[in-house]
């Protein structure tokens, strides 16, 4: 699978847009970009995920560049439970399983 | 409808002994898969199953772990003469299906504490 490159932390303020980056400029042509969160002590909460085109679901937006390689979550108006790790995933079409690297630790704050 | 689930949510042991931990997934997912957290770091793949086909052992650490899922149901992930570097998260998933196309649902976790 792509390595993803992903800051290390950001900030965000309650109720504004939280949009985390992810770089994944070795992506190949049948893999998806996946995010997944985690929040403490808890499993990893599936978010979205997408091939080429840009998703919308009713936790977040996948803005996926034209050429592939980088791709933004969205979340539109953040809360204090929003506060989590962020992983971004590349996942070929036929893998097994899901290679999740250090993520982005996204506080919300008041 | 309902999730994941894994049992125990803690389980501390001893050095040396085994240890049992299982996996319910959601109904009707095909594919089922075990990862380990160790603290403060990134999930590790242990072993995949997809319908009646053979397992994935590729992550599996040692021959001390094993894995059984009967059908398309439970799973349980067997840890044989537990060691103190065995301590972590131990987390279930399931998806519809196997493929990348899918999302995989994770379950909550069993923390185990090797002593």
């Amino acid at each position: 699978d792509a390595k993803t490159t992903q800051p290390t932390s950001m900030d965000c303020a309650e109720g504004r847009a939280a949009n985390l980056p992810c770089n994944h400029s070795t992506i190949s042509g049948n893999e998806y970009v996946y995010w997944y969160r985690q929040i403490h002590s808890q499993g990893p909460q599936y978010i979205i995920h997408g091939l080429k085109n840009n998703e919308t679901n009713e936790m977040a937006s996948l803005i996926i560049t034209e050429d592939r390689k980088s791709s933004t979550l969205i979340l539109p108006h953040a809360t204090l439970r929003d506060t989590a790790v962020y992983y971004c995933i590349v996942r070929d079409y036929n893998n097994n399983d899901m290679r999740f690297g250090a993520g982005t630790r996204l506080t919300v704050k008041p | 409808g309902a999730g994941v689930s894994q049992s125990p949510s803690n389980k501390v042991t001893e050095k040396g002994k085994d240890v049992e931990l299982r996996c319910d997934p959601i109904s009707g997912h095909t594919a089922l898969y075990w990862y380990r957290q160790r603290l403060g770091q990134g999930l590790e793949f242990l072993i995949y199953f997809q319908g009646n086909s053979a397992p994935d052992k590729s992550g599996l650490p040692s021959d001390r772990f094993s894995a059984e899922r009967t059908g398309e149901s439970v799973s349980t992930l067997t840890i044989q003469r537990t060691q103190q570097e065995d301590s972590a998260v131990y987390l279930c998933a399931s998806s519809r299906e196997g493929r990348g196309s899918y999302e995989q649902y994770f379950g909550p976790g069993t923390r185990l504490t090797v002593t």
